[in-house]
């Protein structure tokens, strides 16, 4: 079964410094994935996908990720933090089964930016 | 262009109480599904539907139903609220395996 790991629940930055946030996927195949991100009190937006070809996809909002199939990773990662990126971050995998798409979530990690 | 439109908002309940989380897709996107975020577990799947007529169990489907008569709308019915079930719930409709999320509708079964 597919599984994700965001292995940090909690990251704090201050404004202007790098981010990285990790993820790690269990998945047979190539895997569809996806970094989704939630204000407070929001619904989700997507901020990148990879689905195939280059393994360094770019998103909105100056976000990228990278797609190492040898480590089973996609991390997300902005040169420099705004304060309005604070905000829960989620990475999913999915796959089509039958014509359904079906996503599977990490856990999230909270992103709180330092003034 | 709306989008993913989920009602109410918010809502509470009492147990043993039944209720319908509304959601509506203007995009005419055949797939439609619906999540709920509890913390610490992300969004996990609980029904879908890949189009008019058709739905399948997600991965916690129990203590809910759904049916999908039209294109556009996918309901999620809670036949008889239990406090397990007090969680934020997202609808989503899919077109070339990209998700779009509503805004969510929080529920509290007290």
């Amino acid at each position: 079964a597919q599984s994700v790991t965001q292995p940090d629940i909690h990251i704090t930055v201050s404004e202007g410094a790098s981010l990285e946030l990790r993820c790690n996927y269990s998945y047979g195949a190539t895997p569809y994935l996806f970094w989704y991100v939630q204000s407070p009190g929001q619904g989700l937006q997507l901020l990148l996908k990879y689905f195939s070809g280059d393994t360094l996809v770019q998103g909105i909002k100056g976000f990228e990720a990278e797609f190492k199939r040898s480590q089973s990773s996609f991390n997300l990662r902005k040169p420099s933090v705004h304060w309005s990126d604070a905000a829960e971050y989620f990475c999913a995998v999915g796959e089509v089964i039958q014509g359904a798409q079906k996503l599977v979530f990490g856990q999230g990690t909270r992103l709180t930016i330092n003034p | 262009n709306a989008g993913v439109t989920q009602t109410p908002k918010f809502q509470v309940l009492k147990t043993g109480q039944s209720m319908t989380l509304q959601c509506a897709q203007d995009m005419n996107h055949e797939y439609m599904s619906w999540y709920r975020q509890d913390p610490g577990m992300g969004l996990r799947l609980i029904h879908y539907s890949v189009g008019a007529g058709i739905t399948d169990q997600g991965e916690v489907p129990n203590g809910y139903n759904v049916s999908r008569s039209t294109t556009e709308d996918f309901p999620l019915r809670l036949l008889s609220a239990a406090p397990s079930q007090t969680s934020v719930y997202f609808c989503a409709s899919s077109h070339s395996n990209i998700q779009y999320f509503g805004a969510g509708t929080r529920l509290s079964v007290l």
